[in-house]
């Protein structure tokens, strides 16, 4: 079964206008992390921020703010102000597990594809 | 910091030949690294993972002796393609944990095998 969900394929906005790219996830465990990546053209995947289960106050980095709804199990990354080199492909991922216990892994949806027009 | 470099980042061979895939955590020591899969337009497809000192943990359906991982250091990682087939071309791309309280992973900038 799927873990991460993102049901945006693909999305447009405009230069200087916020977007937010949604990301939904499932799982039974407790301790999780939540992940926001951006993979331009080249192919290098870029982090970009990140949120921990237990964290109660939304992550932010930059233009970059995760809007957490533990309840709903959603992770929306939200870009502010966006730029034209924003024009990327972004993942949401999940890690399950830790270091300790093992099983330790992360899993990635499927991408939105994001088009920042001028 | 948390750089990960891999090499080669493009690679051309003919069928059958092996091609060896180097992953390495440049400012910091990584006890556990990831290899991963990446079709075009796809999402990442996770291969295995690498663990300093034992064997590498599979994923089910990636044949272990097609792919062969290798974490010898803390700071080096290697995937190992036998036998390449031109089914076997692909993106391949690693990341390296960073621990810390959020484990992150850092990712190398990928290799392209193409296999003729």
């Amino acid at each position: 079964a799927q873990k991460i969900t993102q049901t945006q394929p693909g999305m447009f906005v405009q230069e200087k206008e916020a977007v937010t790219l949604d990301c939904t996830y499932d799982t039974s465990d407790q301790s999780y992390g939540l992940f926001w990546y951006k993979q331009p053209s080249s192919g290098e995947m870029i982090f970009l921020i990140y949120q921990g289960s237990y964290d109660e106050q939304n992550a932010t980095e930059g233009r970059y703010s995760l809007n957490f709804q533990k309840a709903r199990k959603s992770a929306n990354l939200v870009i502010s102000a966006s730029q034209l080199g924003d024009s990327a492909m972004y993942f949401c991922a999940m890690r399950e597990g830790n270091r300790n216990t093992g099983g330790f892994k992360t899993i990635f949806g499927a991408g939105t594809r994001l088009f920042v027009k001028a | 910091g948390a750089v990960v470099s891999q090499h080669p980042s493009r690679v051309i061979c003919k069928s059958g030949t092996s091609v060896k895939i180097e992953c390495r955590s440049l400012d910091f020591q990584a006890t556990t690294m990831f290899w991963y899969r990446q079709f075009p337009k796809q999402s990442l497809m996770l291969m295995a993972t690498s663990n300093e000192g034992s064997k590498a943990t599979y994923e089910q359906g990636v044949e272990k002796d097609k792919f062969l991982i290798n974490h010898a250091s803390l700071t080096l990682s290697t995937l190992t393609v036998t036998s390449a087939h031109p089914e076997d071309s692909s993106f391949y791309i690693c990341s390296a944990v960073l621990l810390s309280s959020t484990d992150t992973q850092y990712f190398g900038p990928g290799t392209r095998l193409t296999v003729l």
